[in-house]
């Protein structure tokens, strides 16, 4: 049972537009959504984050969404940048579950030139 | 101040046999995570442990198995070895705070042969 969906496996985005990666959670315990960002043979790397308190948070050229009647978060990148091509995972956390993540299959963001 | 450290980066074993992959946190950090990460599955939760203690466990069979010492480093353990035990795992570190991102090292890649 996938608890956390990324339905986009990709997404290819020109360089200087919007990137929008999609999320959707089904778990209603769930108050703390992370976004992380991949490289190849490299361990994720922490991007942003929004507690279920709160509709939006933004950090320079990402801001986050959460719509929690809809159980769905978005990650905006604006502008996006031929650097910002990478995997990109939705990670939620339970209330009170500490450490334990569940994270989506990732979506595959590549910006061309 | 270093990030996490996985040891060894590449494993290569064959059926049956067992692996211990080692973790180090971020020094200050207390709680060590593992993750097994297999493509199209996304990240998936191992366990967690804290003031070595096993605090979650996510689900795994008893095959999989960890441990953490007094200075916070732990390994995590894979006995009788399966094809599909190969994967990345990727081990992270926290302060166990509430809302605080998980560190990620760069992982062990393990392949089953």
């Amino acid at each position: 049972d996938q608890q956390v969906k990324q339905n986009s496996p990709s997404l290819s985005v020109q360089e200087g537009r919007i990137s929008i990666l999609n999320c959707d959670y089904t778990n209603s315990m769930f108050d703390y959504f992370l976004w992380y960002k991949k490289y190849p043979a490299e361990g994720p790397t922490f991007l942003i984050s929004i507690s279920s308190i709160k509709d939006k948070n933004e950090d320079g050229r990402f801001t986050v969404f959460l719509n929690k009647s809809a159980k769905h978060l978005s990650l905006h990148i604006v502008p996006s940048q031929p650097g910002d091509s990478a995997v990109y995972f939705c990670a939620a956390r339970d209330t009170g579950t500490a450490s334990k993540l569940t994270f989506g299959t990732g979506t595959r963001l590549q910006v061309t030139l | 101040k270093a990030g996490v450290t996985q040891t060894p980066r590449y494993l290569i074993k064959t059926r049956g046999q067992q692996v211990t992959l080692s973790c180090s946190p971020i020094s200050g950090h207390r709680s060590v995570s593992w993750y097994q990460q297999t493509p199209g599955q996304g990240l998936q939760f191992l366990f967690e442990y804290f003031s070595e203690t096993q605090r979650n466990k996510g689900n795994f069979p008893g095959r999989f198995s960890g441990r953490q010492f007094s200075n916070s480093r732990s390994e995590m353990n894979v006995s009788t070895l399966e094809l599909g035990d190969s994967a990345l795992y990727l081990c992270a570190s926290s302060l166990r705070q509430p809302n605080e991102k998980l560190f990620f090292g760069s992982g062990t890649q393990l392949s089953v042969l």
